[in-house]
């Protein structure tokens, strides 16, 4: 089955960016049928999808309104994985980050998941 | 505020029928199917219905999902402790082009 394993640091100061990755077993980065999502829960903000990025012969990625002008979800076929990058963080973007597969006509729902991080903004 | 509106919480008592609704708008709930995904404490969101109505393989049939309109409702019957969660809505949202989660129902098993 697909299993999702997220690596990435708990602490990140302000101003700085959040990188996480998300390593895939059980599928491909490079699947024509699925898509790659990054979403964050936090008790002010909720379940927030940030964004997402799959293959169609090229590459495509989706962002959130909220954060399109901070992020970047980039994957590395190399590596079977894919990564976060959240540019000029404050406090506001401390929530637990999930990655998650699905979202689309072939597999409709979030489903796996990843097992969380939480990171947290603080100098 | 979410895009998604249900309520905060919700209970019942072991055995009974317990519906969780979500309202979105004519650009979400009323253009895409909606997912459902239950969150037990600690844990990651797991998916539990999809495509409106439709349960992945392992979630007990005492799930079930429906929609009408620009609302969508998940039904639990014969409740069980194991129930006591906390249930999300999702849909994808046309006009903001990405997906949109409810605000969460936190079920109480009494």
């Amino acid at each position: 089955q697909v299993q999702l394993q997220q690596s990435g640091p708990g602490l990140v100061k302000p101003s700085q960016t959040l990188s996480l990755t998300c390593a895939i077993s059980g599928d491909s980065v490079s699947s024509n049928s699925a898509a790659w999502n990054w979403i964050r829960q936090s008790p002010s903000r909720g379940l927030e999808w940030l964004g997402r990025t799959y293959y169609r012969s090229k590459t495509y990625n989706e962002y959130a309104v909220s954060v399109k002008s901070r992020i970047s979800i980039n994957p590395d076929t190399s590596k079977n994985q894919f990564s976060l990058q959240l540019k000029s963080v404050t406090p506001e973007d401390t929530a637990v980050y999930y990655c998650a597969r699905g979202g689309t006509l072939a597999v409709p729902g979030f489903d796996p998941w990843g097992q969380g991080t939480l990171v947290t903004v603080s100098s | 505020q979410s895009v998604l509106t249900q309520p905060p919480s919700a209970s019942g008592t072991p055995g009974q029928r317990v519906t969780i609704s979500c309202s979105g708008s004519s650009s979400n709930i009323g253009s895409n199917t909606v997912n459902w995904y239950q969150q037990l404490p600690g844990t990651a969101p797991k998916l539990l219905i999809y495509s409106n109505n439709q349960r992945p393989s392992g979630v007990p049939d005492r799930f079930s999902g429906s929609k009408s309109g620009t609302s969508a409702s998940l039904a639990i019957s014969g409740l069980q402790s194991e129930d006591e969660a906390d249930y999300y809505c999702a849909v994808w949202d046309d006009s903001l082009t990405g997906w949109v989660f409810g605000g969460g129902t936190k079920l109480t098993v009494l």
